[in-house]
């Protein structure tokens, strides 16, 4: 049972466009949510975060917009550029003290020059 | 400030034998999360632990385990090694648990290990 799904495996964009990165959950208890990016033999590193009281929160070029009633929350990249390529990972929990999150597949995002 | 610490690297096995993977935490940080990932799953949380005790567990048998020392450094054991067990390990450590909320974790970079 996934309780959270990034339905698009793979995204690709020109550089300077918009790239919008969408994540679907399952769980009404979850609480907090936050995107995370990886690169190849790395860990993922925290991109933005969002609690479920709030519908977007803004961190310079990336914004996460949270849909309660959809379930549904997405990131937008503007402008992308090529090194925003890599694996961006959607999670969820069900407070925002755990260390227990449930990831998503996982999107790659490929942004062309 | 050093980040997560995650060692070793890489680690190969056999099946049937055990492994323990050390993490040391940023500085300061009492909160330690481990997880799995492996193509077909993904990202799957294994534990958390938070001042030495394990503060939540994920859906892993009984040979996956783990620990957590006063200077908030952590180990993982895997017991009876199995095929499947192949994944990068990854550490995680935070300022959940305390009076922080509206935390991030971060991540190591983790200990890839293969079991032939």
């Amino acid at each position: 049972d996934q309780q959270v799904k990034q339905n698009s495996p793979s995204l690709s964009v020109q550089e300077g466009r918009i790239s919008i990165l969408n994540c679907d959950y399952t769980n009404s208890m979850f609480d907090y949510f936050l995107w995370y990016k990886k690169y190849p033999a790395e860990g993922p590193t925290f991109l933005i975060s969002i609690s479920s009281i709030k519908d977007k929160n803004e961190d310079g070029r990336f914004t996460v917009f949270l849909n309660k009633s959809a379930k549904h929350l997405s990131l937008h990249i503007v402008p992308s550029q090529p090194g925003d390529s890599a694996v961006y990972f959607c999670a969820a929990s069900e407070s925002s003290n755990t260390g227990k999150l449930i990831f998503g597949q996982g999107t790659t995002l490929q942004v062309k020059p | 400030k050093a980040g997560v610490t995650q060692t070793p690297r890489y680690l190969i096995k056999t099946r049937g034998q055990q492994v323990t993977l050390s993490c040391s935490p940023i500085s300061g940080h009492r909160s330690v999360s481990w997880y799995q990932q492996t193509p077909g799953q993904g990202l799957q949380f294994l534990f958390e632990y938070f001042s030495e005790t394990q503060r939540n567990k994920g859906n892993f048998p009984g040979r996956f385990s783990g620990r957590q020392f006063s200077n908030s450094r952590s180990e993982m054991n895997v017991s009876t090694l199995e095929l499947g067990d192949s994944a990068l390990y990854l550490c995680a450590s935070s300022l959940f648990g305390g009076e922080a909320t509206n935390e991030k974790l971060f991540f190591g970079s983790g200990t890839q290990l293969s079991v032939l």
